[in-house]
């Protein structure tokens, strides 16, 4: 069974403050692994897909990275409004159609002034 | 309207009524899904529909019945729900491909079960 488990489950930084958020997962063969942003009673919102493991992607102020057993989400001198629950998601190689995603319960990020 | 939308967003039924939420992507998917999401809970995949077959289905309670009638409308009828079932149900749509394949979230509908 795919496992996704995200740390720390809360995290507060103040402005300027770098950091990074952890997904570990276990999967019957990585097909790819997904960052996304929720805001408080929203969708959430796509960020990145990584593929394979030495994988990086980057976004404004975000950069996801990958190993073959986690993914990083580095916030580097992050901003208020960076505010928000960062998911992380796991896809496993299949047969068949249609997707299939296994999530993490979040971290949920405070920027402060 | 543009990416993936859901009415109403927010929906407060008692247990014997019947509602029906609704779904539409604007994207040109061929596959969409129905998500619960519960408080201190990972997104718990309810449905999925690929070219209007239902492919999936994670063991969901009948009380929630889904529709697809074209690549572009998903429903989720509701009847009979009890307050457990209060979350936030999102929908999402993605076009599936031999390399992996995004997911697109609406924004939801906040359901409340009296």
């Amino acid at each position: 069974e795919d496992q996704v488990t995200q740390s720390p489950e809360a995290l507060r930084l103040q402005e300027g403050e770098s950091s990074s958020l952890n997904c570990s997962y276990t999967v019957s063969g990585l097909r790819g692994l997904f960052w996304y942003r929720q805001d408080p009673g929203k969708g959430p919102e796509f960020l990145f897909t990584l593929y394979s493991a030495g994988e990086e992607k980057e976004k404004e102020r975000l950069k996801a990275t990958l190993t073959k057993k986690e993914s990083f989400l580095h916030i580097t001198a992050p901003k208020p409004e960076d505010s928000a629950t960062y998911l992380c998601a796991v896809q496993a190689r299949q047969t068949g159609t249609a997707s299939k995603l296994t999530f993490g319960t979040g971290t949920r990020l405070q920027v402060t002034l | 309207e543009t990416g993936v939308t859901q009415t109403p967003r927010h929906l407060v039924m008692g247990m014997t009524n019947k509602k029906s939420l609704k779904c539409e992507q604007h994207l040109g998917h061929n596959a969409m899904y129905w998500y619960k999401q519960s408080a201190k809970k990972p997104l718990e995949l309810m449905f999925v529909y690929s070219l209007e077959e239902r492919v999936e289905n994670n063991s969901v309670p009948s009380r929630f019945s889904p529709e697809c009638p074209n690549s572009s409308h998903l429903f989720l009828h509701l009847h009979t729900l009890q307050p457990e079932d209060s979350a936030l149900y999102l929908c999402a749509s993605s076009q599936e491909s031999t390399d992996s394949d995004t997911q697109y979230f609406g924004p939801g509908t906040r359901l409340t079960v009296l």
